[in-house]
This record gives structure tokens, sequence and C-alpha cells, in this order.
């Protein structure tokens, strides 16, 4: 069982730069969620996907921000002109949404996100 | 609006103590409610769950029981080990039931657990 991949584990750039990560979920899980955690905070949702539509998008996420899931199998999360406030850890989950099963979230590891 | 809160950290004790670390919420329907564990250089993992007042979710020793009268889901563990050093995080999905949407977490509470 291969659990939720994410890719790079750890990205620097520098400010006004574009970066994009990956995620690639649990393989039969049709729901994926990303998440941002900024140290000594809990994750905060950002955007969430039932296959290839995106369904929810939080404030937080800003029009720098794009998130796809094009095939309904693995996400990116593009982040145009980055400032250093975009310093934190993105975290991907997916999760498997049926008719009256009780649903779990699993995360990935993380990608940990430094703008110079 | 939805939210959790969580106690601050971090916590220290001594191998074989008992632990609590407590957790509220605000929700305006019936969330389900969930701890997860954040062990060092991994990902959150879920620890237990409770999706309705009075369940009670355990796992790994670890338990907590949905209180609705006091909006509490407190982690509780009768003897902690060295191996449960990690950061907790206590988390509401306000939709609850077979629904799941985002969830809300609390800040974290960082657990040391020495030999």
């Amino acid at each position: 069982d291969t659990g939720v991949s994410q890719d790079p584990r750890h990205k620097i750039t520098k400010r006004g730069q574009n970066v994009t990560f990956r995620c690639d979920p649990i393989s039969e899980h049709n729901r994926l969620y990303w998440y941002r955690q900024t140290l000594g905070q809990g994750p905060e949702f950002l955007t969430y996907f039932q296959n290839e539509a995106q369904l929810e998008k939080s404030r937080l996420l800003s029009d720098r921000f794009s998130a796809e899931r094009p095939k309904g199998s693995f996400s990116t999360l593009e982040i145009q002109r980055t400032e250093q406030g975009d310093s934190a850890m993105y975290l991907c989950a997916s999760s498997l949404a049926a008719s009256g099963l009780q649903e779990t979230q699993y995360f990935g590891p993380g990608t940990r996100l430094l703008v110079l | 609006g939805d939210s959790v809160t969580q106690m601050e950290g971090p916590v220290t004790l001594s191998e074989e103590a008992f632990l609590t670390i407590n957790c509220t919420y605000t929700a305006t329907g019936y969330p389900s409610l969930f701890w997860y564990v954040q062990y060092p250089g991994e990902g959150l993992q879920l620890l237990l769950k409770a999706t309705k007042a009075d369940d009670k979710g355990s796992n790994k020793g670890f338990e907590a029981t949905y209180r609705k009268e006091t909006t509490s889901f407190h982690l509780e563990k009768g003897s902690v080990q060295v191996s449960d050093s990690a950061v907790y995080f206590c988390a509401l999905d306000p939709l609850g039931g077979s629904t799941l949407g985002r969830l809300y977490f609390g800040r974290g509470t960082q657990l040391t657990v020495w030999p």
C-alpha cells in the first residue's frame, strides 16, 4: 500500500518565482485536499477536489494560487510570484467519499516551501 | 464559525505518566471529531475519531470521548511511552456523518516523553 505521496519534499525559491507541487493520492480515493501549515499552527484548508472537479476553495487561496486535478488522479498546486509569506508546509490528503461510508482523510508527508 | 481550541504546549512527561490533552470545539451542526498525530519528519496520521455524541474513539492506548454537553474531545492515555513523543492535533469536520469536507484543526500540542 503506497500512501499519499508529495513531491518535492522541500523547495527553496526566491521571491517572485513560480513553484509547482505535486500530490499523488491513494489510488482508489476520489477526494483530494490541499492544506497549508505554518510554524506552530495547525493545517488550514486551501481547496479540495472530488475526482477532477474543484468543489471548494478557501479565501486563503489568493489568485496567485491555482490547483488542478486534470484526470482525477494526481493534483498540482502552483504558486505564482511567490512571496515570503507563502513559506509554509503544504499538505495533501486524500479520502474515499461514498454514500454511507465514514470518511477518513489520509495525509502525505508535505512539501516544505521556503521563499527567500 | 466552526473552530477547535486545543491545549497549549509543550507537554513534557516522564514515561508511564498519565496524559491529557484538552480540546474544545465550536460548531453549528453535528460535527465529527478527530485526533491526528504527527511524528518527527512524518505526515499527519489519524489516531482516533468519533462521529456522534458519547462515542469514544480509541487506538494504541489513546482514548477520547465526544462530549456534546461540554463541547469537548479530550485526548487521554494512561501510561505514555517515549515513542508517543509527537505533535497531536485535534480536528473537526463540521458536516459530520458521511459527508466529509474540510477539516478544522487546532494549533497542535507538542508532547515529549522522557525515559
